[in-house]
C-alpha cells in the first residue's frame, strides 16, 4: 500500500494563477480531508468528503474548491492564487465506522505551495 | 478562537528522561483525542489516542492522560530518545452526527531530545 500520496511536492505560483493539488489513497477509505498548515500553527481543515460525490466545507474553505468523483481521489483546486494561500497542504483519509465514529487519520507527505 | 491549545512551543529534554507535552481544549463536545508526530518535510503520523471514557492509554513508551474536568491532556514519553525529536500535535474530535471525524489541531510543540 502506498497510503496517501500527494503531488506535487513543491510549487511556486504567481498571484492569480490556478492549480490543482492532487491527493490519492489506496486504503479504500471513505473519508478524506484537506488541511493547510501555516508556519507555527496547527493544521486547519479546508474541505472534507464523506464519500464519492459528497463534499463539505471545513474551517477555512475560501479560495478553494474540491471534488470527489472516486473513492481514491480528492483533488483541491485553487482558482485565483493569493499570497495568503502560501502554506503547506496536507491530505488525509480515514475509514469511519459511521457518521458518529472517530478513527485515526492517515496523512500524505504534503505539498509546499508558495504564491508570489 | 483556538479550541485546542498547546501552550509550550518547544521542549528540550535529555535522552533517557521523561518528556511531558501538554494540551488544553475548550470545546466540551470533544470526546476523542489524538497525538500526532511530525518530522520535517513529512506528513503527521499517528502516535496514540484516547477516548473520553478513559483517563489513560498506554502504548510502549507513550502514555496519554486525559483530565476531562480540567479539559487537559498530556503525552508522556519515557524514556525519551533522540529519534523522538519532532513536532508533536494534539488533535481533538467530536463524535456525533455531523462530526465526520473532523480534527481540530493545536499549534504543535517542538520536542528536542539531546543525547
Amino acid at each position: 500500500n502506498a497510503g496517501v500520496t500527494q503531488t506535487p511536492k513543491f510549487r511556486i505560483l504567481k498571484i492569480g494563477q490556478s492549480m490543482t493539488l492532487q491527493c490519492a489513497q489506496d486504503m479504500n477509505h471513505n473519508y478524506m480531508y484537506w488541511y493547510r498548515q501555516d508556519p507555527g500553527m496547527g493544521l486547519k481543515l479546508i474541505y472534507y468528503s464523506v464519500g464519492a460525490g459528497i463534499t463539505d466545507k471545513g474551517e477555512v474553505p475560501n479560495g478553494y474548491n474540491v471534488s470527489r468523483s472516486t473513492t481514491e481521489d480528492f483533488p483541491l483546486r485553487l482558482e485565483l492564487a493569493a499570497p495568503s494561500q502560501t502554506s503547506v497542504y496536507f491530505c488525509a483519509s480515514t475509514r469511519l465506522a459511521g457518521v458518529g465514529g472517530t478513527d485515526t487519520q492517515y496523512f500524505g507527505p504534503g505539498t509546499r505551495l508558495t504564491v508570489l | 478562537d483556538q479550541q485546542v491549545k498547546q501552550n509550550s512551543p518547544s521542549l528540550s529534554v535529555q535522552e533517557g528522561r521523561i518528556s511531558i507535552l501538554n494540551c488544553d481544549y475548550t470545546n466540551s463536545m470533544f470526546d476523542y483525542f489524538l497525538w500526532y508526530k511530525k518530522y520535517p518535510a513529512e506528513g503527521p503520523t499517528f502516535l496514540i489516542s484516547i477516548s473520553s471514557i478513559k483517563d489513560k492509554n498506554e502504548d510502549g513508551r507513550f502514555t496519554v492522560f486525559l483530565n476531562k474536568s480540567a479539559k487537559h491532556l498530556s503525552l508522556h514519553i519515557v524514556p525519551s530518545q533522540p529519534g523522538d525529536s519532532a513536532v508533536y500535535f494534539c488533535a481533538a474530535s467530536a463524535a456525533g452526527g455531523t462530526s465526520y471525524g473532523k480534527l481540530t489541531f493545536g499549534q504543535g510543540t517542538i520536542l528536542t531530545v539531546h543525547p
